[in-house]
């Protein structure tokens, strides 16, 4: 099990573009959470899917939107890119366990790295 | 609102020294904390949840409700530890964590031989 893939690692964009990050979930995971990491901070939470729905949302506007495919990958996608969006965005993923909405531990990918100029 | 705050950006020890890594929190309701480590070149891991009051590689870290803290320590810090550190806080219902993280900006620790 190569555990949580993102892909691609780097990614160049102007300001005003769009981009569409992509992640793949631990073997027999099935939530996958979003993060973004500006540089010399720790992770933000962007938002978490389960079930292909957006479960739990953190302060981001709407530019920044995703998807959960039925094989539970993910795509993070952001529209019109300003300079501060640069980051490295992490993808994580847990099995959701039990009764109601709670999960086991979250493990997280490599991560691509977004640089907006 | 979620806070975690780690006070300290750098923390440089040297080997077989105890080594603590502070981290507050504010969080209105029942939090579940975590710490999380990123070695060189590696992804980001678990390294303890207060919840299994687990000791991994020789570090524990007890919740303090009274002082809202969860500091990380080990009595001989060893030069493989070197890493940074990160201290997380997710809310915590009657069944476990949603795992909705917020973590703090990290601590980088350096073992010196």
């Amino acid at each position: 099990d190569a555990g949580v893939t993102q892909s691609p690692t780097h990614l160049i964009k102007t300001r005003g573009q769009q981009v569409t990050l992509r992640c793949s979930p631990k073997s027999g995971h099935d939530t996958v959470s979003w993060y973004q990491q500006a540089l010399g901070q720790g992770p933000q939470f962007i938002f978490q899917y389960y079930e292909e729905e957006e479960r739990q949302r953190g302060n981001f506007p709407d530019r920044f939107s995703g998807h959960q495919f039925p094989n539970y990958s993910s795509e993070l996608n952001v529209n019109a890119l300003l300079l501060g969006d640069s980051a490295l965005y992490l993808c994580a993923s847990s099995l959701a366990t039990g009764q109601g909405w709670f999960l086991g531990e979250q493990f997280f990918g490599p991560g691509t790295r977004l640089t907006v100029l | 609102a979620q806070r975690v705050t780690q006070p300290e950006k750098l923390l440089s020890v040297f080997k077989g020294a105890p080594v603590e890594l502070k981290c507050n929190y504010s969080y209105s309701g029942s939090p579940e904390l975590f710490w999380y480590v990123q070695y060189s070149r590696q992804r980001l891991q678990l390294l303890l949840r207060h919840i299994s009051r687990e000791s991994i590689k020789g570090f524990t870290a007890d919740l303090n409700k009274g002082e809202t803290s969860f500091h990380l320590k080990k009595p001989f810090a060893q030069e493989e530890d070197s890493a940074m550190y990160y201290c997380a806080l997710s809310p915590l219902g009657s069944g476990g964590s949603n795992y909705k993280l917020t973590f703090g900006k990290g601590t980088l620790l350096t073992v010196n031989p």
